[in-house]
């Protein structure tokens, strides 16, 4: 079973730009969340999507957004990039974990992916 | 505020020894994730807890609700097990904010346990 595929993996843009990401879950996987990895910052969740609806964000500016198509495959967008979007932005797919937890009886766990490593120069 | 300590921040071990990452929260959690991290930035899921113990290999991992920490102990280390080890904790949310579409919180994460096992 192929895992979770992101990409590119690496990229570099300039101050202004914008960039979309893109990741492809574990074939089944109909939830999948974004997250930003920083030195200063940690790891910080993004959003969360399932059957092509936004089911959660978190605490970032509008410049980032996403979307999911009907297959669960998933883009990130970061529109007037800055300095401080360098980072490692990861995906993570799974059947449905966020709700399934949330709602107590959760057993199930995420899978990342290898990650895009975006430079803002 | 929900928060998400961890600690040490960082550790360097003999092979062998046993190891033990602490992680603290604020408030109530739904569940708790421990993942590691290689060099590389690849993330692996270790265990998924909102209770309990759960054991993998030399891996275990322990959770106490009523006092908002959890532990990661491992055993006979080795240096392949050096990494950094991620907590990240799901925190409840009421039952208007998980059926109302939006609103409820995803993953928030500790600053990580930077561990090196030397030989």
């Amino acid at each position: 079973k192929a895992g979770v595929t992101q990409t590119p993996r690496y990229l570099i843009k300039t101050r202004g730009q914008q960039v979309t990401l893109s990741c492809s879950p574990i074939s089944g996987h109909r939830s999948v969340s974004w997250y930003q990895q920083t030195p200063g910052q940690g790891l910080q969740f993004l959003f969360e999507y399932f059957s092509e609806t936004q089911r959660n964000k978190g605490n970032f500016p509008g410049r980032f957004s996403g979307r999911q198509f009907s297959n669960s495959r998933s883009e990130m967008n970061v529109s007037t990039l800055e300095l401080g979007d360098s980072a490692l932005y990861l995906c993570a797919s799974s059947l449905d974990f966020t709700h399934r937890w949330l709602a107590g009886g959760g057993s199930e766990t995420q899978y990342f992916g290898p990650g895009t490593r975006l430079l803002v120069l | 505020k929900n928060e998400v300590e961890q600690s040490p921040q960082n550790l360097t071990a003999q092979e062998g020894e046993f190891i033990t990452i602490n992680c603290s929260y604020s408030v109530g959690i739904s569940a708790l994730h421990w993942l590691q991290q290689h060099p590389g930035g690849g993330i692996v899921s270790l265990f998924m807890l909102s209770s309990g113990k759960k054991k993998h290999g030399r891996l275990i991992a322990t959770i106490n609700i009523q006092e908002k920490h959890s532990s990661l102990h491992i055993t006979a280390s080795h240096p392949r097990d050096s990494a950094v080890y991620i907590c990240a904790v799901l925190f409840s949310a009421t039952p208007r904010l998980l059926y109302s579409g939006g609103g409820a919180d995803g993953l928030t994460f500790g600053k990580g346990t930077h561990l090196i096992i030397q030989p």
